[in-house]
């Protein structure tokens, strides 16, 4: 079936930087879509989410970009800082499969000191 | 309780027997999920309940059961656990189906051996 991957398992970023992390999609009738983080021996964190009908949306220190074009999203992080380390999962949802969400296998950042 | 709460934490199961494990939310969400968390698989949907009284299957249901007999528990249950079902079991809910965040609990360690 049609599921969500992500292009690289790992990031190192150092502190202070910005991060990027990507998403590659298949499904073509997904029309919402999120990004959650994961702490260790925590539950996945919503970050931000976005929906079809838009290709950016911002958040404190985050924005989501989305090219339906080549089905990918991805994720940047404005400085980040140590507490960024985490695992990243995007997660893709459509109206017409009751917005049931499918996830990719996660990015783990590590930001450096 | 804030928040989704999870019992419990960790547990280690024959195989054969029977588990419960128990999600229950005080935000009076409509919608919860049960995901399954396994190492390089990210998080699969196992069942999910739109609102009280109804529930429905998500893409990994063999083995398991749930039921939604009110809005804040959704147990899940293992009829007669495998070793397979070894995982990390998280437990969300959100508003409603497609409407704002999903939250997540912080987990169920499950080993069935």
């Amino acid at each position: 079936g049609e599921s969500v991957g992500l292009h690289l398992p790992t990031l190192s970023v150092q502190e202070g930087d910005n991060s990027i992390i990507n998403c590659a999609y298949s499904n073509s009738a997904s029309d919402y879509f999120i990004w959650y983080k994961q702490e260790s021996g925590k539950g996945p964190q919503f970050i931000i989410d976005i929906r079809s009908n838009m290709d950016k949306r911002q958040g404190q220190r985050v924005t989501v970009l989305l090219n339906k074009t080549v089905k990918h999203l991805s994720l940047q992080i404005a400085a980040t800082q140590p507490g960024d380390s985490a695992v990243y999962f995007c997660a893709e949802g459509s109206t017409s499969n009751d917005y049931k969400l499918s996830f990719g296998a996660g990015t783990t950042v590590t930001v450096r000191a | 309780i804030a928040g989704i709460t999870q019992a419990p934490t960790s547990q280690i199961l024959a195989a054969g027997r029977r588990m419960t494990l128990r999600c229950t939310q005080d935000m009076r969400h409509n919608a919860m999920y049960w995901y399954r968390q396994d190492l390089g698989l990210g998080l699969r949907l196992i069942h999910y309940s739109n609102t009280a009284g109804t529930t429905g299957k998500g893409e990994v249901p063999d083995g398991y059961s749930v039921s939604r007999a009110n809005t804040d528990d959704f147990p899940l249950t293992l009829a007669s656990a495998v070793p397979s079902q070894t995982s990390v079991y998280f437990c969300a809910s959100s508003v409603a189906a497609g409407v704002g965040e999903q939250f997540f609990g912080p987990g169920t360690r499950l080993t069935v051996l």
